[in-house]
């Protein structure tokens, strides 16, 4: 158990609709990490928070947003969706943003779009 | 730039050695190395920082070329649990966000 924590485990919606993704970080991370990994592919860095502020930004769609709240709490909202979108969603939150951080992955949310 | 994965896929017979390599065509601040199982989360193995730095845990083990251009992770007399899928991270400038490689599969057999 990483101690991070998404939710839901699994999301089965059609196209065009809109999804909220959740993600806790492990106690004391302030950092956290979007990734989104399509069938049996790499992982694809999608956005990081740091203490509530956006720090980088990757490959994320202008359909997909994100933020961090005061809690440290992270949501990503995939809106218009479409079938190309169905992936595996990772959070992953670390201490800070150093190059000596490790990142702790979440067990992921599964979106199926059908 | 996304780092270079060798090879792809690789079959041991428990006991048996590997090698999976990682490659980038500019140097590196760090590689990151992260091992997933079918259907789970990437679990952090080790992070390299220093040019010729080698580190490891147990029998897995990684190293840092001088040049900072390519990082090898080693697994000796491997265990049916190490089969997963490897991926190295790589961060160009300190501070910067991970690019992970496409990943090498691993199946370990008995």
């Amino acid at each position: 158990d990483s101690g991070v924590t998404q939710t839901p485990k699994h999301l089965i919606t059609a196209t065009g609709q809109r999804v909220t993704l959740r993600c806790s970080p492990r106690s004391g991370d302030l950092s956290v990490y979007w990734y989104q990994q399509s069938l049996d592919q790499g992982l694809q860095f999608l956005i990081q928070y740091y203490n509530g502020e956006e720090r980088a930004k990757g490959n994320i769609l202008e359909r997909f947003s994100a933020q961090q709240f005061p809690d440290l709490h992270s949501e990503l909202n995939l809106s218009s969706l479409e079938l190309g979108d169905s992936a595996l969603y990772f959070c992953a939150s670390s201490v800070s943003w150093g190059s000596n951080q490790p990142q702790h992955f979440g067990d992921g949310t599964r979106l199926s779009i059908l | 730039q996304q780092p270079v994965q060798s090879p792809q896929a690789v079959i041991l017979r428990e006991g048996e050695d590997a090698v999976i390599n990682c490659s980038s065509s500019k140097a590196l601040y760090s590689v990151h190395w992260y091992r997933q199982k079918h259907g789970e989360a990437p679990v952090f193995l080790m992070i390299l920082l220093k040019g010729g730095e080698q580190k490891g845990h147990d029998k897995i083990s990684a190293s840092f070329n001088e040049k900072k251009q390519q990082s090898s992770l080693y697994l000796t007399a491997s265990q049916l649990s190490y089969s997963g899928t490897y991926f190295c991270g790589t961060e160009e400038t300190s501070g910067s966000r991970l690019t992970f490689g496409e990943g090498t599969q691993l199946t370990v057999n008995p």
